[in-house]
Formats: structure tokens, C-alpha cells, sequence
């Protein structure tokens, strides 16, 4: 496609509930990345995917956060029984190959987390 | 560890008003410097990546420069739609691998 894109835009979830949110990269792209941003902050690293491995997850804050991409091409994070500090907006990124120096990242619009 | 930091947090400019944005880090290794800009309800969008000190880019009224140990984005003769915030991040060697670790902005309001 021209750009990443990411579903739902906007998710409103009752504390406990289970949340899925999807990533489609730039088409050819190898890595993969997830940030949590917060309000008025930078993002913060989640995990990163090259191809479908995963290859750093050190930055997901609980064992309720689980992301996947089994094709190496569309991604999922999961967030399992959601909690009011989950409330963030999630950015996922493509780039065509980390390990390029200077490779930049493209990002996708992020979707809204709102847990009431 | 790891860290950039950016200043100001918010800046407020008169159209026309040329300034400077700073971006200072502490990284073992850097591969590559980059800025973004990201509007409200949006994704972060890519403007420059400096790879090493001494290195400048330059995009319309924007011009960034890298050194040792900081980066500055020159805006020259801003307009209101320049309005944003500035973000900056850094690919720096984790683990076997690089991630990219982002400053918390700077957001710029450009009056008319």
C-alpha cells in the first residue's frame, strides 16, 4: 500500500477487556515496530518484528501485551485484561531494513486506546 | 544509558520569527539521527536523518545539523502551518540489534 495503516483508529475499552490492534506495514518492509505514545510525550519503544520474528519485546510493559505478525507482513498487538494506564494512543512503524544505518521509519496514523 | 533530550518543550513564534529547536543525546554507537514532525491526531512524519557530526540537511524553510553530541532544526521564516510538534530520535546498537529511541518533542506554535 502507500503508507502503513492501522485499525481500529479509535478504541474504547471496559477495563478487563481483551483489545486487538491491527498494523498493515509499507508492502517489502522488513521491520516492524510498535510504540505506545502517551499525551505530550515521545514514543516510547514496544517491540520490534524483523520479517515475523520478533526480536526485541523489551520494551512491552506487562505480560498482558503480546504482539505477532506470523506472515511477516500484518501485525497484531493484543492487550489482555486492559487497565486505565493502558490509555495511550499506539503507533506502529515500517522500515525497509533496520539494519541499515539511518534506515528512517514510516508510521501509521496510531489508534486511540481510551480504557474507562 | 541511552537518552535525548529536546528543548524547549513548547515555543511560540511570530510568523517570520526564525529560531532553533535542540536535540541532545547520549548514545554508544549512533547510526543515524532523525527528526520528524507529527501533527495533531497523527503519526509521526519523517524530515531528516544525519548520520554523522559535521552533516546538514536542509528541506524548504527547515535546515537540520548534527554534532557530536546534539542536533539542531534551523526553522527560517516560519508560517503558521510549520505549527508541530518536533520530534527526535536516535538508532543506536541493543542487544545484537538498534532501535530508535525518541526525545518527548517539542511543539511549536506559529502565530499569523
Amino acid at each position: 500500500g502507500a503508507g502503513v495503516s492501522q485499525s481500529p483508529r479509535y478504541k474504547v475499552a471496559k477495563r478487563g477487556q481483551d483489545v486487538a490492534l491491527r498494523c498493515d506495514p509499507i508492502s517489502g518492509h522488513v521491520s516492524l515496530f510498535w510504540y505506545q505514545q502517551a499525551l505530550g510525550q515521545g514514543p516510547e519503544f514496544l517491540t520490534y518484528f524483523q520479517n515475523e520474528a520478533q526480536l526485541d519485546k523489551s520494551g512491552l510493559p506487562s505480560d498482558r501485551f503480546f504482539a505477532e505478525r506470523p506472515e511477516g507482513s500484518v501485525s497484531t498487538l493484543k492487550i489482555q485484561r486492559t487497565q486505565q494506564e493502558d490509555s495511550a494512543v499506539y503507533l506502529c512503524a515500517s522500515s525497509l531494513q533496520l539494519r541499515l544505518a539511518g534506515d528512517e521509519q514510516f508510521f501509521g496514523p496510531g489508534t486511540r486506546l481510551t480504557v474507562l | 544509558e541511552d537518552q535525548v533530550t529536546q528543548s524547549p518543550e513548547a515555543l511560540r513564534l511570530q510568523e517570520g520569527e526564525s529560531s532553533s529547536l535542540n536535540c541532545s543525546y547520549t548514545v554508544s554507537g549512533l547510526r543515524g539521527l532523525f527528526w520528524y514532525r507529527q501533527d495533531p491526531g497523527k503519526g509521526p512524519e519523517f524530515l531528516f536523518t544525519l548520520y554523522s557530526a559535521g552533516e546538514e540537511k536542509e528541506k524548504e524553510r527547515l535546515k537540520a545539523t548534527l554534532t557530536k553530541k546534539e542536533s539542531f532544526l534551523h526553522i527560517t521564516a516560519p508560517k503558521p502551518e510549520d505549527s508541530a510538534t518536533y520530534l527526535c530520535a536516535v538508532q543506536a546498537p541493543t542487544s545484537g540489534t538498534y532501535k530508535y529511541i525518541f526525545g518527548t518533542g517539542t511543539r511549536l506554535k506559529v502565530l499569523a
